[in-house]
């Protein structure tokens, strides 16, 4: 079974500050790896995926970025945070069509 | 066009009673997903279905491919069921989910 480690759990920023979050798994090799982002009320949207090491695939034009320089390692970045970037970033994880679920971040930008 | 549609959006029950959601789907899947996220956030994998049926507890989840349906049952409902649940796809050749809108379940006591 796998298991993904998020952090932090929660975070609150100002606008225009940097972003990182980092997801980690393990229990798996090459997994398939997502960052999605779900704003109050609403729906999961996803923002990356990635099937390996270096291969990022962007769903929705933004100010985020994503890489994955470790097999089991996304990481979920930012220059510079706007107020419309608040929201649950959950960070996910698929091999042979399990899917597995971080505990998310909650991030506040004021 | 791979597209995933829920029902009911929300469901309110009293204690005890069995619930149904409804997920449809467009095209052919490799896997149906059953998720429930509680009002933390925090997302648990429920089900993964590709063909038949499973049970797990109070939760039983089936699929019928020909008609591209799947359900959602829980019995004996209890007000810790309350929770959204979603339905997600995998559609044939994609390597990403598509996910309903998910049902609002509340269970009173």
């Amino acid at each position: 079974s796998q298991t993904i480690h998020q952090w932090p759990a929660t975070l609150v920023q100002p606008v225009g500050s940097p972003l990182s979050l980092e997801c980690t798994v393990e229990g798996t090799s090459n997994p398939n790896l997502y960052w999605y982002r779900q704003a109050a009320g609403r729906g999961l949207q996803l923002l990356f995926y990635s099937v390996g090491i270096g291969q990022i695939s962007s769903e929705v034009p933004q100010n985020l970025s994503a890489s994955r320089p470790q097999d089991r390692q996304f990481i979920l970045s930012s220059k510079k945070l706007l107020l419309s970037d608040s929201g649950f970033y959950l960070c996910a994880s698929e091999r042979n069509n399990e899917q597995f679920f971080g505990p998310g971040t909650r991030l506040t930008v004021l | 066009k791979n597209e995933v549609e829920q029902s009911p959006q929300n469901l309110t029950a009293q204690e005890g009673e069995f619930i149904t959601i409804n997920c449809s789907y467009s095209v052919g899947i490799s896997a149906l997903h059953w998720l429930q996220q509680h009002p933390g956030g925090g997302i648990v994998s429920l089900f993964m279905l590709s063909s038949g049926k499973k049970k797990h507890g109070r939760l039983i989840a089936t699929i019928n491919i020909q008609e591209k349906h799947s359900s959602l049952h829980i019995t004996a409902s209890h007000p810790r069921d309350s929770a959204v649940y979603i339905c997600a796809a995998m559609f044939q050749g994609a390597q990403k989910l598509v996910f309903g809108q998910g049902t609002r379940l509340t269970i009173n006591p």
